[in-house]
């Protein structure tokens, strides 16, 4: 399975800042996906992100609050914008291996006073 | 809709003795079915699959689960529970078919007893 890094590993901001994630795979994949944990809650896809191509969010979910970057095969970043405390969860990232199995990284955990 | 049902938010059992922790699905066709572990300040990590084949499929830390087709269920099993078992487990499943998401079950947590 691939091995899935992410930075930072949590951090505590303050409303109406941005935070970027960054999500780093050993391995070159077609799609890395966000997902957003919130607090005692299940994960709720956030959006999939190929490369070269606009991310697709899911509902309820939109670019201006998390753009997400995805400059080549390997790498992609979530920005959470504009952050209220709302915002406080666990961001995790996402690869597929070849038989549908999705692989999660350590996640980030985030709090927004 | 598709959707996955873990009717329990918590279960406890003794160090030593068997666990299951039960999940039911919503998908029509022949989903991908997974059991996900959580433990504290970590990610998820992949326990297990079923995709075809055998009803009974083995995972990671000697977890086990049985797909009951007629059931809708996946329940996540284990002879012989240990302390170190303690944490959040996720059913989830995919229909590769349709649309290709994974759905995730609310999280079970898991309480061993010394």
């Amino acid at each position: 399975s691939a091995v899935i890094s992410q930075k930072p590993s949590r951090d505590i901001c303050q409303r109406g800042t941005s935070l970027t994630i960054q999500c780093q795979v050993d391995s070159q994949v077609t799609m890395m996906f966000w997902y957003r944990q919130q607090p005692g809650q299940s994960l709720t896809l956030i959006a999939t992100a190929n490369q070269g191509s606009e991310a697709t969010y899911e509902s309820g979910f939109v670019i201006d609050k998390f753009p997400i970057s995805r400059p080549n095969l390997t790498f992609s970043t979530l920005t959470v914008s504009n952050m209220s405390p709302e915002d406080s969860s666990i961001y995790l990232c996402s690869v597929d291996d070849s038989y549908g199995t999705q692989y999660f990284g350590p996640g980030t955990r985030l709090l927004v006073l | 809709a598709q959707s996955v049902a873990q009717p329990e938010d918590q279960v406890n059992v003794a160090e030593g003795n068997p666990l299951t922790v039960k999940c039911t699905y919503s998908v029509s066709g022949n989903p991908y079915l997974f059991w996900y572990v959580q433990y504290p300040n970590r990610g998820l990590q992949f326990l297990l699959k079923y995709i075809t084949g055998d009803n009974l499929v083995k995972g990671s830390y000697g977890f086990e689960a049985e797909f009951n087709k007629s059931q809708t269920s996946f329940h996540l099993k284990k002879p012989s529970a240990l302390v170190s078992d303690s944490a959040l487990y996720f059913c989830a499943v995919r229909d590769r078919w349709r649309d290709d998401k994974i759905i995730f079950g609310k999280g079970t947590r898991l309480h061993i007893l010394p």
